[in-house]
């Protein structure tokens, strides 16, 4: 069956620092990949979709890469700021719309 | 512009009794999509709307559940009658038609307790 698996459930990070956070997946030929971010008591917020003919997408201190031999996309945060802290969600989609969820990691950058 | 909202924030009711969920989707958004997170679990897809029509229901868990969308605007969905495992977050999405269909907005969710 269809797996996402993100690197860790909580990662603590130095503000300051680039907060790199992992995507895997097996059994699933995604056309697309998408970050979401969510915040406790609130629902996922849509940060950034990257195509499955598509490296690497930007947008301001966020990159996304995607690599569709390796099954996996990395999500940076470049410059992490304390406010970047929340559970970061990986989705993957095909051309029906229906997404796919990993369960998210929790990031927490540390002043 | 208002996002979507859903009603009510937090449900606690005991097994067997009816819950009903409103969805209020962006104005404009012809797809509307549920989702539910069960606790430990990642968030799953329920189903999706097109307007007032069903286009996908594979993610219903059985027949006690039922959503609709009448007149193609807000969409509720019913458990009925619940039960203990039905406990978790209902989400409810919308996105617009067409190439910007992939970004959908996710509303704040219920939290539903079957106790």
């Amino acid at each position: 069956s269809q797996k996402i698996e993100q690197n860790s459930e909580a990662l603590n990070i130095q503000e300051g620092k680039t907060a790199t956070l992992t995507c895997n997946y097996t059994n699933y030929s995604p056309a697309y990949l998408q970050w979401y971010r969510q915040d406790p008591g609130r629902g996922p917020v849509f940060l950034l979709l990257i195509r499955e003919n598509e490296k690497e997408k930007r947008k301001e201190r966020l990159k996304v890469t995607f690599d569709t031999t390796l099954k996996q996309s990395l999500f940076h945060i470049t410059a992490s700021q304390p406010a970047d802290s929340a559970t970061y969600l990986c989705a993957l989609l095909n051309r029906d719309d229906k997404i796919i969820f990993g369960k998210g990691t929790r990031l927490h950058i540390l002043p | 512009e208002a996002g979507v909202t859903q009603f009510p924030s937090h449900s606690v009711i005991e097994k067997g009794q009816t819950v009903t969920l409103r969805c209020d989707p962006i104005s404009g958004h012809d797809n509307l999509y549920w989702y539910r997170r069960v606790m430990g679990k990642e968030i799953k897809f329920l189903l999706h709307f097109v307007k007032e029509s069903k286009q996908d229901e594979s993610g219903m868990p059985n027949n006690r559940f039922l959503a609709e969308r009448t007149g193609g605007t807000y969409s509720t969905l019913k458990v009925q009658p619940a039960e203990l495992e039905d406990s978790g977050v209902y989400f409810c999405a919308s996105s617009q038609l067409g190439v910007s269909s992939y970004e959908q907005y996710f509303g704040p969710g219920t939290r539903l307790t079957v106790t």
